[in-house]
């Protein structure tokens, strides 16, 4: 199995920007999430889905922010307009099915 | 709601020294147990897990953790660590109702070697 695949690795943009996150879950996995991790506020949970319909989406820092999937094997997280303190590394996981999660690589975003 | 705590935020130790690092979760019913570990730079990698049975689980590159339910405790043992454990590690639980984990802030290890 591939594990779950995020693209790109790496994502340099400009303040005010677009951004868009990529991410595949590892097939036959019902549950996707999407983190945000930083030096100053460590591993917070973003947003999750079961069955491609979102759960929580509380960990959303703000309307800046939107994702989606739609399909099972699909999710995208959006940030616009970018900025500086968005800079972070996005994880996105899959869980299985004694509730472990699998980690993607990340993609390292640094707005300028 | 689940939360786990994770009492050690940095630990340093020297190669071939033993190792436990703490984690502690608030919900006493039913309860899937994680440890995970983030190299360097890379993402974070499942060590090990408990769900039921055996206390006592084994995971990968020697680590084992004991559920112990009565203490509310998963704590992490490696007998002899290497230079190459050099990471950060994070426990977590599952909520089932909810469907996701909750991590603890995890514990920064550093082995000199």
């Amino acid at each position: 199995d591939a594990g779950v695949i995020q693209s790109p690795r790496h994502e340099v943009t400009e303040m005010g920007q677009e951004v868009t996150l990529r991410c595949k879950p590892i097939s036959g996995h019902n549950s996707l999430f999407w983190y945000r991790q930083t030096m100053m506020r460590g591993l917070e949970l973003l947003i999750y889905f079961n069955n491609n319909v979102p759960i929580d989406d509380s960990g959303m820092p703000e309307d800046r922010f939107s994702a989606k999937m739609p399909n099972a094997s699909f999710s995208t997280l959006k940030i616009q307009p970018s900025e500086p303190r968005d800079s972070a590394v996005y994880f996105c996981a899959s869980r299985g099915r004694e509730y472990e999660q699998y980690f993607g690589p990340g993609t390292r975003l640094t707005v300028t | 709601a689940q939360s786990v705590s994770q009492h050690n935020h940095h630990v340093i130790l020297s190669e071939a020294a033993s190792l436990e690092l703490g984690c502690n979760y608030s919900y006493g019913g039913t309860v899937n147990l994680f440890w995970y570990v983030q190299y360097p730079g890379q993402h974070l990698q499942l060590l090990l897990k408990y769900f039921s049975g055996d206390p006592l689980v084994k995971g990968i590159k020697g680590f084992e953790a004991e559920f112990i339910k009565s203490k509310f405790s998963f704590n992490l043992r490696k007998p002899s660590v290497q230079w190459s454990d050099t990471a950060e590690y994070f426990c977590a639980a599952a909520d089932f109702i909810k469907g996701r984990l909750y991590f603890g802030r995890g514990t920064q290890l550093t082995v000199w070697p």
